[in-house]
């Protein structure tokens, strides 16, 4: 089964520029999270759809993010305009289970991609 | 939110068993307490969950006191790939979202 995959897995860019993260889902999976880590600190949510709809927008650190989830299937996270302050390591996951249950925090994470903010 | 604390690092050599101890003492009554496991350039990997007592998988062992304020990871008879970050997680109290709240982690080096 394939896993959770993020695209691209490095990404360059100077400030003011656009930049689009993907993560595709594992098949099947409703819950799909994004977080990020920023230089030095701890990995924080983002936000969570279930299927296509935001459940918790509540990370989204400004208005310059904007996420989607076309169909239910995969995500996109666009940065728009990016900057410094925005380098980091952006993480999608995905579950299936429901909070509150024996394996509900089980969330399958990416590979992650890097992103730079020259 | 359930602040969660651990150590920030371990050392262990390989074939030990290794403990690493997490205090939450303001878990919600809802939350369970979770555990990752994340590698360099890796994402964190799901280890184990628990809401109390003990439970145990093919990986690890997680021990959950009655009053819940704190819980013990128990990885038996380490290997060299077992270096990793750990992850301690508590909840945020909410009943209907599955965001899940990292703290700083600890960086556990196994030695030959």
């Amino acid at each position: 089964e394939a896993g959770v995959t993020q695209f691209p897995s490095h990404s360059v860019i100077e400030k003011g520029q656009t930049v689009t993260l993907r993560c595709d889902p594992i098949s099947g999976h409703d819950n799909l999270y994004w977080y990020r880590r920023v230089m030095g600190k701890e990995i924080k949510f983002l936000l969570h759809f279930v299927k296509e709809s935001k459940q918790d927008e509540s990370g989204m650190p400004n208005n310059r993010f904007l996420a989607e989830r076309t169909g239910g299937t995969y995500s996109t996270l666009k940065v728009q305009p990016a900057e410094l302050e925005d380098s980091g390591v952006y993480f999608c996951a995905s579950s299936q289970e429901s909070k509150g249950t024996p394996r509900g925090n089980e969330q399958f994470f990416g590979p992650g991609t890097r992103l730079t903010v020259l | 939110l359930a602040k969660t604390t651990q150590p920030i690092s371990m050392d262990s050599y390989e074939g030990q068993e290794v403990n690493i101890t997490c205090s939450h003492n303001n878990i919600a009554t809802n939350d369970y307490i979770t555990w990752y496991q994340q590698f360099p350039s890796q994402g964190p990997r799901f280890i184990i969950q628990g809401y109390k007592t003990k439970v145990t998988n093919e990986v690890a062992s997680l021990f959950i006191p009655a009053d819940r304020k704190s819980s013990t990871l128990s990885l038996p008879r380490v290997s060299l790939s077992d270096t990793a970050v750990y992850y301690c997680l508590g909840g945020d109290g909410s009943s209907n979202t599955g965001k899940l709240i990292f703290g700083q982690g600890t960086t556990l080096q196994v030695k030959p």
